[in-house]
């Protein structure tokens, strides 16, 4: 039982290269999210699944893309990635919504130059 | 506009209670509060989540009073490995949104 995994742990891209994140949980949760990790700024939720085919916005969407592959996928995509995008990133599920507890993956340390 | 306040940094000894408190405005009444612990180089672990009153588990108390507008999470003893930053998260629920405010997060140092 991984819990919750993501890839890659570290990237660095050049302005206008676009990626993705990719995350994956095998605890049968129905929820997941995307967050991103600044200093000073804790953490924000970029985009979110209640459920399996569903998405929604979070605090920071704009810039980013997501697709809920499955129950268990969640991937995050940089189009066109900008220096302030440069982050950590946190991907997370829980069982469902209303309050439950969130499991975090190790992160994606992202460098954009 | 829901908020979370809670301070920046705390200083404390090995045994002692340590206390954090998260002032969360505009919190509605059907929202959890919820507090994570989390370390250098990792993702945030859950430790505590309460909706009234007062929670206990293994590692830490949560207090709401009745009012809501804040919390108190309380670390009995603690030791060393407790330094990390807390977090407190107020989950709002509004129609089809849903809101999860994160507070700055607490730095606590542990000193021997």
């Amino acid at each position: 039982n991984a819990g919750v995994t993501q890839t890659p742990k570290f990237q660095v891209l050049k302005t206008g290269q676009s990626m993705t994140l990719q995350c994956a949980q095998d605890m049968n949760h129905n929820s997941m999210y995307w967050y991103r990790q600044d200093p000073g700024m804790g953490l924000r939720l970029i985009y979110y699944s209640a459920s399996e085919g569903t998405t929604d916005k979070g605090e920071v969407p704009n810039g980013y893309n997501v697709s809920r592959l499955n129950k268990r996928e969640f991937s995050l995509r940089l189009e066109s990635a900008a220096p302030s995008q440069t982050s950590v990133y946190f991907c997370a599920s829980s069982v469902g919504e209303g309050g439950n507890e969130q499991f975090f993956g190790p992160g994606t340390r992202l460098t954009v130059l | 506009l829901a908020k979370t306040t809670q301070p920046i940094s705390m200083d404390s000894y090995e045994g002692q209670e340590v206390n954090i408190t998260c002032s969360h405005n505009n919190i509605a009444t059907n929202d959890y509060i919820t507090w994570y612990q989390q370390f250098p180089s990792q993702g945030p672990r859950f430790i505590i989540q309460g909706y009234k009153t007062k929670v206990t588990n293994e590692v830490a108390s949560l207090f709401i009073p009745a009012d809501r507008k804040s919390s108190t999470l309380s670390l009995p003893r603690v030791s060393l490995s407790d330094t990390a930053v807390y977090y407190c998260l107020g989950d709002l629920r509004a129609g089809n949104n849903r809101k999860l405010i994160w507070g700055l997060g607490t730095s606590l140092a542990v000193n021997p």
